[in-house]
């Protein structure tokens, strides 16, 4: 297995622009999170799915911010219009829920610079 | 709502020094994860702790889960320079939650020669 995937690695964007950030998870897996990272916050949850269906969006900054996902081997989060103070490391992740001792496997992430 | 801290926050350590990571929750855990970033990369899962006392092991590391579900630590023995990174541990709550993990604060490890 590939593993997460995600795109793009690195993404610069100006101030204003939409964004888009794509996740391909581990094929079987019925959990999918986005995680953002940043050095003053650490790993937040964003949003996480179950088999396709938002189930906690509390974590979501703002109205900026969406998330879908359409089928079960693919999500999408989206950014419009992006800040400069978005500017982190997004992750995707994925899991298969109901299964013990299995954690999070994460995706090598993408790192979002907005100037 | 669910809060992890971390500590401490960064230790450096010589190479072959022991080195320990402590994470405390807010609210009573169902089961504990341990995670491991290195520099540049992104979270490893390592270990999954769910009972209460329970003690696990993985070569030099060892995970210890507290008798109240609350709180839990990572031992590395005689660290090598191959540990530096960042560990985290992420805690999934009793109540509701499903299958959403709170992560801690992470402690950053810095193994010098």
């Amino acid at each position: 297995d590939a593993g997460v995937i995600q795109s793009p690695r690195h993404e610069v964007t100006e101030m204003g622009q939409e964004v888009t950030l794509r996740c391909k998870p581990i094929s079987g897996h019925n959990s999918l999170f986005w995680y953002r990272q940043t050095m003053m916050r650490g790993l937040e949850l964003l949003i996480y799915f179950n088999n396709n269906v938002p189930i906690d969006d509390s974590g979501m900054p703002e109205d900026r911010f969406s998330a879908k996902m359409p089928n079960a081997s693919f999500s999408t989060l989206k950014i419009q219009p992006s800040e400069p103070r978005d500017s982190a490391v997004y992750f995707c992740a994925s899991s298969l829920q109901g299964q013990t001792n299995y954690g999070y496997t994460f995706g090598s992430g993408t790192r979002l610079t907005v100037v | 709502g669910q809060q992890v801290m971390q500590i401490p926050q960064y230790q450096h350590v010589q190479e072959g020094e022991d080195f320990t990571t402590y994470c405390n929750s807010s609210t009573t855990l169902s089961n504990i994860q341990w995670y491991k970033q290195r520099p540049g990369g992104h979270p490893v899962f390592l270990i999954q702790l769910v009972k209460s006392g329970e003690v696990k092991k993985q070569k030099r590391l060892t995970f210890q889960f507290g008798e109240a579900k609350k709180n839990s630590s990572l031992h590395i023995t005689a660290t090598q320079t191959t540990d530096v990174g960042t560990y985290f541990c992420a805690g999934r709550g009793v109540t509701g939650g499903g299958n959403k993990l709170t992560f801690g604060t992470g402690t950053q490890l810095k193994v010098e020669l």
